[in-house]
């Protein structure tokens, strides 16, 4: 049972613009949301978070936003940079730390 | 955010061998993860080890192929016991932070032949 799902194993964006990376889940108990970026042969990296209580946040380039009603959140990274070429994970708890991950989305910026 | 490091940061093993994963951490922590990323796959929590105590174990693995140490706050061992190539995987320990976030460390890449 997969609870928290990234249905897009790739994605491709030009430098300069949006890239939007999608992330649903199914555990309403879920009261917790991070995203992580990953380069190959590193750990994730914590990028930005955001509590249930609230439907946007946002970090310099980063902004998560939080749809309860349809269990789904989002990473909008504006505008894009050749470094931002990763994979990214999303992830959810509910409130005992114990983090589910979503599979992961591989993100392209291209020049 | 804590600084963690992993030994050995990649190995390859003959089938039915151990092999005991470190993590070091620069500053006292209560909780420490393990988890485990297969080919392709997302992470998946192993463990939580806290000091002092047993680690508690997630459904679909026991103590017996992957028992864990936690002497201190800033230490803890993983081993990978009676190896198969489906143990192939990278392994990964994190720490939780100050919200509910987790620090990961550099992982170990384990092959298995």
């Amino acid at each position: 049972d997969q609870q928290v799902k990234q249905n897009s194993p790739s994605l491709s964006v030009q430098e300069g613009r949006i890239s939007i990376l999608n992330c649903d889940y199914t555990n309403s108990m879920f009261d917790y949301f991070l995203w992580y970026k990953k380069y190959p042969a590193e750990g994730p990296t914590f990028l930005i978070s955001i509590s249930s209580i609230k439907d946007k946040n946002e970090d310099g380039r980063f902004t998560v936003f939080l749809n309860k009603s349809a269990k789904h959140l989002s990473l909008h990274i504006v505008p894009s940079q050749p470094g931002d070429s990763a994979v990214y994970f999303c992830a959810a708890s509910a409130g005992a730390q114990k983090l589910v991950f979503g599979q992961g989305t591989r993100l392209t910026i291209n020049p | 955010s804590a600084v963690i490091s992993q030994k050995p940061s990649r190995d390859i093993c003959q089938r039915g061998t151990s092999l005991t994963i470190q993590c070091q951490v620069d500053s006292q922590v209560t909780m420490m993860f393990w988890y485990r990323q297969q080919p392709g796959q997302s992470l998946t929590l192993i463990a939580t080890a806290n000091q002092g105590s047993e680690a508690t174990y997630e459904s679909g693995f026991v103590i017996d192929k992957f028992p864990i140490s936690r002497p201190n706050l800033t230490f803890s061992t993983l081993t990978v016991s009676n190896m198969s190539p489906e143990d192939s995987s990278i392994y990964l320990c994190s720490v939780d932070g100050l919200m509910n976030e987790q620090f990961f460390g550099p992982g170990t890449r384990l092959t298995v032949l």
